[in-house]
């Protein structure tokens, strides 16, 4: 079982529907929650970053964390069809006792997200 | 200057060359990591520098050498690649190793023949 699950998609909505982007996990050491968004041919970029379980919105994204369920979503209301890429989500674990983490993110897979006008 | 840097954008190069890829960052981050990323998977962490010193090797076969000349800028040497090498490397960076907002650059396409 891969430590972070991501359905791969492909996803296909139609412009101003909301989307719903998913991922899963099974190691209890992820504190520090990411989703990238990547386009075609380019590097990832940074979305959202969360830590605590809860919601966390940044415009037309909303990002939720359920550490109970070890869930974690990311919401686009409104969808363009510029936010047509591939979405991976990300985690990596809590501190250490020296105070610097490991510094390794876990992707999920990525989900290709296409929104047509 | 948010911005993290790679050059060259695309590589071709043969089993017997010598190539470096580059990477700079003009934010200050003092940890700075090489990816590799084949099509339609997540990036894969290969180096970890913090402090211009190697922190992390991820077992990365020794054909590929990284190098952290000083704070701002990261290479990645390549010797007598095999055709499975071919992928986008990615250069990213963060403000401190452990800090999980990393900041890509927009990659290098390297194709092996």
């Amino acid at each position: 079982q891969k430590e972070v699950e991501q359905d791969p998609g492909p996803l296909s909505v139609p412009e101003g529907a909301i989307v719903s982007l998913n991922c899963t996990y099974s190691n209890s050491a992820f504190q520090y929650f990411m989703w990238y968004r990547q386009y075609s041919r380019k590097g990832p970029e940074l979305l959202m970053y969360t830590y605590s379980s809860g919601n966390k919105e940044d415009g037309r994204f909303t990002a939720q964390v359920d550490k109970s369920s070890k869930y974690i979503s990311l919401f686009i209301r409104d969808s363009q069809p510029s936010d047509s890429a591939t979405y991976l989500c990300a985690m990596s674990g809590r501190k250490n006792a020296g105070g610097t983490s490991y510094g390794k993110l876990t992707f999920g897979q990525g989900t290709i997200l296409t929104v047509h006008p | 200057d948010t911005e993290v840097t790679q050059t060259p954008k695309h590589l071709v190069m043969g089993m017997t060359n010598k190539k470096s890829l580059k990477c700079e960052q003009h934010m200050g981050h003092r940890a700075m990591y090489w990816y590799k990323q084949k099509a339609k998977k997540p990036p894969e962490l290969m180096f970890v520098y913090s402090y211009e010193k190697l922190s992390i090797n991820e077992s990365v076969p020794s054909r590929f050498s990284p190098e952290c000349p000083n704070s701002s800028l990261l290479n990645l040497h390549l010797h007598a690649l095999q055709p499975e090498d071919s992928a986008l490397y990615l250069c990213a960076s963060s403000s401190q190793i452990g800090d999980n907002e990393q900041f890509f650059g927009p990659g290098t396409r390297l194709t092996v023949l």
